[in-house]
């Protein structure tokens, strides 16, 4: 059964600095690893899908890595702003739509 | 294109009343998932349906029932309710191969059982 860790719970930092997102789960035999952000009681907004085949995935100031073999992802947000501030969510796909999510990295950015 | 939408968008209900949630996916997926969130639990996998069939199904009870249509639309449906049962219901759409599509999701409804 998969399980989806996510360090840190929550992270507040000023606006402007540049932040990593971690992310490991314990089964590694996943097709891809798909990043989302939620903000407060909304949908849930897709960042990146990086394929198993793939070592990163970059959109505008956002990079995702993914390490498979030992079960670990990367979200690198570079020059943050406070437009930022939601939950980061990271699912390991294993296959067809069922997706496993941890509980999620809480951001606040204050300006 | 047009995103996932599901309706309504709230609703309140009584412990022993019924509900139904509907989802209309992306246009051209064939995959709708429910998932339903609480702060406690957090995001957990209901069903998951393809071409109108389940194809998986996560740890609910019986209560918790859905269906899909032939146009991929899809509802979900929870009987007897219960005050536990209060949460974000969000349904994600895609075009369900075995690789693990990308996933799209709804904006939710949120439930609140009173």
């Amino acid at each position: 059964k998969q399980e989806v860790t996510q360090i840190p719970a929550a992270l507040s930092v000023p606006e402007g600095e540049n932040l990593v997102l971690n992310c490991s789960f314990t089964d590694s035999a996943i097709y891809n690893l798909q990043w989302f952000r939620q903000d407060p009681g909304k949908g849930l907004t897709s960042l990146l899908l990086i394929q198993s085949s793939q070592r990163e995935q970059t959109s505008g100031r956002l990079n995702a890595s993914l390490d498979k073999s030992s079960g670990r992802s990367t979200l690198y947000i570079a020059a943050s702003q406070p437009g930022d501030s939601a939950t980061y969510l990271c699912t390991p796909n294993s296959g067809y739509s069922t997706l496993t999510f941890g509980k999620g990295t809480m951001l606040l950015v204050s300006p | 294109k047009a995103g996932v939408t599901q309706t309504p968008r709230y609703l309140i209900k009584t412990r022993g009343q019924q509900v139904t949630l509907s989802c209309s996916p992306i246009s051209g997926h064939r995959s709708v998932s429910w998932y339903q969130q609480t702060p406690g639990q957090g995001l957990q996998f209901l069903f998951e349906y393809f071409s109108e069939t389940q194809r998986n199904k996560g740890n609910f009870p019986g209560r918790f029932s859905g269906r899909q249509f032939s146009n991929s639309r899809s509802e979900m449906n929870v009987s007897t309710l219960e005050l536990g049962d209060s949460a974000l219901y969000l349904c994600a759409s895609s075009f369900g191969g075995l690789a693990g599509n990308e996933q799209y999701f709804g904006p939710g409804t949120r439930l609140t059982v009173t």
